[in-house]
């Protein structure tokens, strides 16, 4: 299957600083990508869906302005966790769609673990 | 929107045995399941999916079935190993997408050896 990589796998950051995490295509090309976040023991929430040289659209309740993503090239869409805060600690994924004919398949970074102290 | 329901959320088996996980949701529209398996710490691995035009796929010892009518599909694992224990999401693609998937809540599968 297609490899999907992000970076960090970690970090843990003081509270007020903004982190960005790197969600990359290694062998393909994905105009669309999604950001996840999964807290403990529970499944994964579509955060937003980042489309290349477009906006992000997010879901109802993700605020935009605080979780900034960009979709620069086919390859790579960053998130920027912004002014972070301890509640936004948690497990950020991401996935690139793989799309072949009517077939679109989703595959999942390795996930990075936030914590904000 | 799309709703997707999973069970059961816990699973214990002896090695060997089978193991089914199954899902049902509310969109019949809906034209895309897949399942993944995320181990601890990790992100989700694709292991099988079904399209609606299909009733059922296999892969060895993983196989998906489709239900279009009742709206469920579901799981199985055949000859469950120690190294299958993870939790298994069950997802779907609602209409008009753009391929996001609704993921079920999960089941912690565990293999006792």
């Amino acid at each position: 299957g297609a490899v999907v990589s992000q970076h960090p796998s970690w970090v843990i950051c003081k509270s007020g600083t903004s982190v960005k995490i790197e969600c990359r295509s290694l062998d393909f090309q994905a105009t669309t990508m999604f950001w996840y976040r999964q807290f403990p023991k529970q499944s994964l929430m579509l955060m937003a869906t980042s489309n290349e040289g477009s906006k992000a659209t997010y879901e109802q309740g993700v605020e935009k302005d605080k979780f900034l993503i960009n979709h620069a090239s086919l390859t790579l869409s960053t998130l920027t966790v912004t002014s972070a805060h301890p509640e936004d600690s948690s497990f950020y994924i991401c996935s690139a769609l793989v799309a072949s004919g009517n077939a679109d398949t989703q595959y999942f970074g390795p996930g990075t673990r936030l914590t904000v102290l | 929107g799309e709703n997707v329901e999973q069970h059961p959320s816990t699973l214990s088996v002896q090695e060997g045995d089978s193991a089914v996980i199954k899902c049902t949701y509310s969109d019949s529209a809906s034209n895309y399941f897949p399942w993944y398996k995320q181990e601890l710490g990790k992100g989700p691995q694709l292991i099988i999916d079904i399209r609606s035009n299909v009733g059922e796929k296999k892969d060895q010892r993983i196989a998906v079935t489709l239900n279009k009518t009742a709206k469920h599909f579901s799981l199985h694992i055949t000859e469950t190993q120690p190294e299958d224990s993870a939790v298994y999401f069950c997802a779907a693609t609602p209409t008009g997408s753009q391929g996001n998937l609704i993921f079920g809540k999960g089941t912690k599968l565990s293999v006792k050896p």
